[in-house]
């Protein structure tokens, strides 16, 4: 079954700064990657998907997120984050042909003032 | 605006007694899936309907029960909770017209339920 690895359970960043969300996944077949994003009291909302083509893939925001598939990882960036962007994100797989996302286990976002 | 609700926000229930909580939307998805997320750890899928047909995880514990009753609304039913069943449960909802195999569907999650057990 694949899965998924958040490196960082925490990520503190200065307003303004860039910012690197890792996310490496495990799989035997091929995979659909996500970014959702969880603001406080909320539920998921999905910040970008890649399902095929184009390796670099954008999303709301001002997030994009890059598909590596010989390093097996798909991270997060943002180049200039702001204290709105402060949230948990979690990277998601699933595989082709099989209804079954599986979540990592988050990183949080801060971003201070 | 369209939505996936959970009801209620917060629950406490007693070791042992039924509890069941409930998800309901107004996107018109004929996915809805049930997440079991407990702190610092990633949502786990415990069960999803596609229709009407339900289809468990293989490590969901059978305390763990759903009902969809209609494509609107889904249940999610624990028979004897325990301290260990603390936790947010999230449901979501997702579009699938590829027979089950949808993997690419974006998920629309409600705002969960967190449940406490005492």
């Amino acid at each position: 079954a694949q899965s998924v690895t958040q490196l960082d359970s925490q990520v503190p960043v200065f307003e303004e700064a860039p910012v690197e969300l890792r996310c490496n996944y495990s799989s035997s077949v091929s995979v659909y990657l996500f970014w959702y994003v969880q603001y406080p009291n909320q539920g998921l909302q999905l910040l970008l998907k890649y399902l095929s083509g184009s390796t670099l893939v954008k999303g709301i925001n001002g997030f994009e997120a890059e598909f590596n598939k010989s390093q097996t990882s798909f991270h997060l960036r943002k180049p200039s984050v702001h204290i709105s962007d402060t949230a948990e994100y979690f990277c998601a797989v699933s595989v082709v042909d099989n209804n079954d996302m599986r979540f990592g286990a988050g990183t949080r976002l801060t971003v201070k003032p | 605006d369209a939505m996936v609700i959970q009801n209620p926000r917060y629950q406490v229930t007693q070791f042992g007694k039924p509890v069941t909580l409930s998800c309901s939307q107004t996107l018109n998805h004929n996915v809805m899936y049930w997440y079991q997320q407990k702190s610092s750890q990633a949502p786990k899928l415990l069960f999803h309907y596609y229709d009407k047909d339900f289809n468990n995880e293989a490590d969901t514990p059978d305390n763990f029960q759903s009902r969809r009753p209609n494509t609107s609304f889904c249940f999610l039913d624990i028979r004897s909770p325990g301290l260990g069943d603390a936790a947010m449960y999230l449901c979501a909802t997702s579009r699938d017209t590829s027979g089950g195999a949808a993997s690419w569907e974006t998920q629309y999650f409600g705002p969960g339920t967190r449940l406490l057990v005492l």
